[in-house]
């Protein structure tokens, strides 16, 4: 069964780089996704992205946050210059449809900012 | 505000035995979308079961079913025949109609004993 692939596991970054956190969607997905969780918190909605455009984004997901469809398969979440509360597992997702579609998840990228 | 809550951190079942995990949520849209996932340890989230509020009809997939009470704006997820393999963190989400995002519930970590 496809599966939402997420590169790196783990990334570990100093406050104030640039980190590029990628995805890799279910191959006939159309609708992308970035969600992020905290260590003991829920888990946020970041971003959605179809057609090359941000359709719905949330209030955390402010000027330091882009994302990109860099190619035919790969999805990237930017983040330009991280801070420590950026600290957390990000999750990508994708769907065939929008908004009445079920979203896939991958397995996350843990993000740590020391 | 827009919020679910999974009043379970933690619950432990034994195998074959039948468990429910609770949701409840908050909203004051009449068209939504419901889900249960499922997270096994250092793995993605899966899709467990999903509910249209539209529908009175509670969903089923296999040995997992849902009591979905709109009124009482509730959700809770029964899992029949506990297996191992049921070990895991299970999110309740919750959508609404027109939106992409996700709310989750904090997660409900079951254990399956043998």
């Amino acid at each position: 069964e496809p599966e939402v692939t997420q590169t790196p596991s783990h990334q570990v970054t100093q406050m104030g780089q640039e980190v590029i956190l990628r995805c890799v969607p279910i191959s006939n997905h159309l609708y992308f996704y970035w969600y992020r969780q905290i260590l003991g918190q829920k888990v946020e909605f970041l971003v959605s992205f179809y057609n090359n455009e941000i359709s719905e984004k949330s209030e955390i997901f402010d000027d330091q946050f882009s994302v990109e469809r860099p190619d035919g398969s790969n999805f990237t979440l930017k983040i330009r210059s991280t801070k420590l509360e950026d600290s957390a597992m990000y999750f990508c997702a994708s769907s065939d449809r929008g908004v009445t579609d079920t979203q896939y998840f991958g397995p996350g990228t843990r993000l740590t900012v020391l | 505000a827009q919020t679910v809550t999974q009043s379970q951190p933690e619950m432990s079942v034994q195998e074959a035995e039948t468990v429910t995990l609770s949701c409840t949520y908050d909203t004051s849209e009449s068209n939504y979308y419901l889900f249960w996932y499922k997270q096994p340890p250092s793995r993605q989230m899966i899709l467990v079961i999903r509910q249209e509020a539209y529908k009175q009809q509670n969903a089923t997939e296999n040995r997992f079913s849902v009591n979905f009470q709109k009124a009482a704006k509730s959700f809770s997820l029964k899992i029949s025949d506990s297996q191992l393999g049921d070990t895991a963190m299970y999110f309740c989400a919750f959508r609404t109609s027109g939106t992409y995002k996700y709310i989750f519930g904090t997660g409900t970590r079951l254990k399956v004993l043998a």
